[in-house]
This record gives structure tokens, sequence and C-alpha cells, in this order.
């Protein structure tokens, strides 16, 4: 089965410092790759997406992931991190078929 | 246009009750999937709903059921309430159903609170 993997429960940045939250899949064949964000007491918004062709994809906020193939991963970047940007961040994993998959969550908090 | 909006935003609730949640999605979205968010098991899939049927389930005992009305509207109904299911619970809505096309993406709710005590 397809599953997920957010290494980091907790990261704490200073506000300015760049930020890199990882995500690792395990699947067969290259799956759908989502970053979502969670504000305390909201739903899921979407940061961005991995379909296919460019293994570079940029998003809403400033934050940008990288596929990487032969690592099976996904990472989401910021260069300089805003404190607003202090949430829950979710990995997710879709393929034909599949129900959706999502990671355990990355806390981020950030620091003045 | 109109985001997914579910009502109630928080619910309380005693065991062996049972509950009716509401999902609207977005204008045109045929698809509504449901998820429960625990600190412990974190994001689950419960079922998808396309078309008024039931197109997957996720591992949920029977007590967790949903439905779909013409207009695209969802209903998630949990009876016989025990503790375990304090939850958020969160509804999202695509176009298509999840998973059928490298061009569907899911649109999530700010979901409902429900506390069983």
């Amino acid at each position: 089965a397809q599953s997920v993997t957010q290494p980091d429960i907790h990261i704490t940045v200073s506000e300015g410092a760049s930020l890199e939250l990882r995500c690792n899949y395990s699947y067969g064949a290259t799956p759908y790759l989502f970053w979502y964000v969670q504000s305390p007491g909201q739903g899921l918004q979407l940061l961005l997406k991995y379909f296919s062709g460019d293994t570079l994809v940029q998003g809403i906020k400033g934050f940008e992931a990288e596929f990487k193939r032969s690592q099976s991963s996904f990472n989401l970047r910021k260069p300089s991190v805003h404190w607003s940007d202090a949430a829950e961040y979710f990995c997710a994993v879709g393929h034909y078929g599949q129900n959706f998959v999502f990671g355990p969550g990355t806390r981020l908090s950030v620091l003045p | 246009k109109a985001g997914v909006t579910q009502t109630p935003r928080y619910l309380i609730k005693t065991r062996g009750q049972q509950v009716t949640l509401s999902c609207s999605p977005i204008s045109g979205h045929r698809s509504v999937s449901w998820y429960q968010q625990t600190p412990g098991q974190g994001l689950q899939f419960l079922f998808e709903y396309f078309s008024e049927t039931q197109r997957n389930k996720g591992n949920f005992p029977g007590r967790f059921s949903g439905r779909q009305f013409s207009n695209s509207r969802s209903e998630m109904n949990v009876s016989t309430l025990e503790l375990g299911d304090s939850a958020l619970y969160l509804c999202a809505s695509s176009l298509a159903r999840i998973n059928r096309s490298a061009k569907n993406i899911q649109y999530f709710g700010a979901g409902t609170r429900l506390s069983v005590l």
C-alpha cells in the first residue's frame, strides 16, 4: 500500500530564514503529489501539486517543491519564511484508482 | 465562487447518540470526499461520493455512512457515537472522481469539529 512519511514532526525557524520540509513516499509508480497547509482550526489549503513534467513546481505564498524520483521525495521549500507561515503542513499522495493518502504532518513554528 | 462549506462548525454530542454533518461543494464539483482528522491518527480517508454513489471507502466501521444528493451536496452520518469519534471532519470537493484524472484537485472546507462526551 502506498504510504507517505514526513520525518519532522515539528520544525522551528526564525523569520527570514529558509525552510525545507521533507516528504517521502512509498509507491510502485510515480504518484500525484501535493502539499497542503492547515492553519489552526481551519481546513486544508493547497500549496502546490506535481503531476508530471518539470520536477520543480511553484506554488502559492512563495513555496516551491522538487520531485526527486530516485529518492521518492517531494520536499517543500521556501527561501524566506514569514511569521504567517506558521501552520501545519501535509504532504499527500494520490494515484489512479487509489485512495488519497496524507502524511502525518509537520508543524512549523516561526520565531520573530 | 464560493468555497466548500461545512455545517455546523462545532458539535457536542454524548456517547450513543448519532450525528449528521453537511457539506456543500464548490459549484460544478461533482465529487465529495470526507476525511477524519485526529491528533493520533492524522488525516484518514472516510469515503468519496460521486453522482450520488459511494465510489471509494476507507477503513472505518459501518457506523460511518454518507450520502450525496442530486445537487452534489453531501451528508455524513455517524451512529452510536463513541468517545474516539471526537475529531475534525473535513469535506473536500473536486470536479471529477479523485485519482481518476491527473488534473483533479481536492478543495477542502474548514471542517466540523465533533466532540463526544
